[in-house]
């Protein structure tokens, strides 16, 4: 596609749930990083994907959070056993090899009642 | 000492002021740097790059200090529109591997 698309844009779900939430990024893109943002504060690294190397999982908040990205492409951020305090905007987003600038999806709003 | 440090603001001017930020980073290795756009309840959006040599966008000018690790962005006559939260954005790594890292952000107001 043209840009990172990410599904659902929303997502309400009740505590104890499981979600997954889901990144396409932009073709030919290697690197791809989860971010979440909380209402009013600044993005919060959670993973970084790059090629065919192990991920850097060290922004996951607990055991609850895991990612995977199939075949480089498609990722899937999975929020075990969901808590309030998970509720944020996930944002994904998408670069190319080298020092260039990263591409966000429109994020998944998660709200967790 | 944060990665990548920002003033949050909120920085109050009336259209047409002309306004500056700062940001500084604490890795001197780190190789590129970006300044975004981010609207409310929206997703940030690439305003510009930011090289060596300084650069101009328009009504947007972006400096590097490499000697001081900060960035800098001026808005000239800002607008309405102008209003927004900036990010800075610093990338550490080879092709191979880059971390990036962005500032919490520093929120513009800009009034009639």
């Amino acid at each position: 596609g043209a840009g990172v698309s990410q599904s659902p844009s929303n997502k309400v779900t009740e505590k104890g749930k499981d979600v997954e939430l889901r990144c396409d990024p932009i073709s030919g893109h290697t690197a791809l990083y989860w971010y979440r943002q909380s209402l009013g504060q600044g993005l919060e690294f959670l993973i970084y994907f790059q090629g065919n190397s192990a991920p850097d999982k060290s922004g996951l908040p607990s055991d609850r959070f895991s990612a995977e990205r199939t075949g480089g492409s498609v990722s899937t951020l999975t929020i075990q056993r969901t808590q309030q305090e998970d509720s944020a905007v996930y944002l994904c987003a998408s670069r190319r090899e080298g020092n260039t600038e990263a591409f966000f999806g429109q994020g998944t709003r998660l709200t967790v009642v | 000492r944060k990665e990548v440090e920002q003033d949050p603001g909120p920085f109050n001017v009336p259209e047409g002021a002309t306004v500056a930020f700062n940001c500084t980073y604490s890795n001197s290795a780190s190789q590129s740097f970006f300044w975004y756009r981010q609207d409310c309840r929206k997703e940030p959006k690439l305003l510009m790059s930011v090289y060596s040599s300084g650069n101009e966008d328009g009504r947007f000018t972006a400096q590097l200090n490499r000697a001081s690790q900060y960035i800098s962005l001026l808005i000239r006559d800002s607008k309405l529109s102008d209003s927004a939260t900036y990010l800075c954005v610093v990338i550490l790594g080879d092709s191979g591997y880059s971390t990036l890292t962005f500032g919490k952000g520093t929120m513009l107001l800009v009034s009639p």
